[in-house]
This record gives C-alpha cells, structure tokens and sequence, in this order.
C-alpha cells in the first residue's frame, strides 16, 4: 500500500530555511514521481516540483525556481523540499503526492500525504 | 501557456445533478484530472485522465472533454460530496497546472 507522509513543517521568520520531508512506502518502481503541492489559507492548491525517485526527472515551478528545490534520499526513501529565502508568502500547507503509474508526469496524483504546516511570520 | 478557469462556486440541491467546468484554449486536446478537497483534508483523485474513476469512486461522478471545457459531473448529489473540486493537466512549460477551484455547495 502506497503511503506517504510529509514532516519539518513549523513557524519561521522570513528570510529563514526549511527542509521538508516526504517519507515514501510501497513505491514499486524507481521511476515512481513525487510530488509537492502547496495550499495557503484560503486559498487554492499550488503545484511546486516533481522528481522521480531515480533522480531522472526534476521539474520546478517558476514561482519557486532558484528558492526551492526537490531532493531525494532513496537509501530511506524520503523525498526533500529545500526552501530557502522564505517569504510571508510561502505559509501553506505543504502536501506531497504520488503521480499514479511509473513515471508519467502528465498523470495524475495518486495518493497524497496528510500535509505539513509551515508558517513564515516575523 | 496555459490557465484553466473554474466557477468559483456551484450550487445544487440533493439528489440532483452538479456540473463544474474547467476551461481552457483547446483543452479538449489535453488530460485532465479531477480532485474533491473537503475541509482540512488531502486532495483526493476522483477522475483520472479526462473520465476515469479510481478504485473506490462512486459511479455517480464522471468526467467529459471537448473542445474549451472539461467537465466534472456528480449525479445524485449528496451532502457528504459538500467539497472544493479542482482540475487539473499537464503543460510541457508549465508542468502541473490546477484550476483555481469551485466550491461546491448542497444546498
């Protein structure tokens, strides 16, 4: 069964850093994509980055490039989102997600984690 | 690139039947998933690639795609599909693009 659960959420100043963590089960292929989503109060949902587990495939957003990136640790299967620079702007709930299939990056997210939530405030 | 354009809000009473759309230039030529958000919960895949239900999926949700609009339809509405539904697709410049979202209410 494929679970994934996402932790390091917390409150931050801006200008801060945070790594987050996806742990990945039940994944069968190296191929497999990870997603990172976001939601801010209120607001809709916001696509961040994909990677694939093998590392072939690494996607960022505009809106985070240069900010945040995508990284894995597949000896303990977790999935990384490093952000740094964080802005008020980036508090949100931060939710990982598989993409259904192997590595098809036009399919959709499969199972998502519960969430993680970061807080930037001064 | 592209922007998909959902109502911000649908409304419907019980058992009757709710439409939401996604707009966008050619989108009939694109997949397109669908996913139902109620309050403090993860997104869950309801329709996968324009009109495919996963496993566990009532039948009374379906997806349609033709030309600028996508479309979720929910047959015999009940309370308990009270949510926010977003679509979404893949763009080869933009990768993952949700829509903005649509509120459904039961009214």
């Amino acid at each position: 069964q494929v679970q994934l659960v996402e932790s390091g959420g917390g409150v931050l100043q801006p200008g801060g850093s945070l790594r987050l963590s996806c742990a990945v089960s039940g994944f069968t292929f190296d191929s497999d994509v990870v997603h990172w989503v976001r939601q801010a109060p209120g607001r809709g949902l916001e696509w961040l980055a994909v990677m694939s587990f093998n590392g072939n495939q690494k996607y960022h957003a505009m809106s985070v490039t240069g900010r945040h990136t995508v990284s894995r640790d597949t000896s303990n299967k977790i999935m990384f989102l490093e952000m740094t620079s964080l802005r008020d702007e980036d508090t949100a709930v931060y939710y990982c997600a598989k993409g259904e299939g192997t590595g098809i990056l036009s399919n959709g997210l499969g199972v998502w984690g519960r969430g993680t939530t970061v807080t930037v405030s001064s | 690139s592209y922007e998909l354009t959902q109502p911000l809000s649908v409304s419907v009473a019980p058992g009757q039947t709710a439409q939401i759309t996604c707009g966008a230039n050619n989108i009939g030529r694109q997949t397109v998933h669908w996913y139902q958000q109620k309050p403090g919960q993860a997104p869950v895949l309801v329709i996968r690639r324009n009109e495919n239900r996963p496993s566990g999926i009532p039948e009374r949700f379906s997806g349609s795609i033709s030309g600028n609009t996508a479309t979720l339809t929910i047959t015999r509405v009940e309370v308990g599909d009270e949510a926010d539904y977003y679509c979404q697709m893949w763009d080869r410049t933009t990768y993952v693009l949700f829509g903005g979202g649509t509120k459904l209410t039961v009214l």
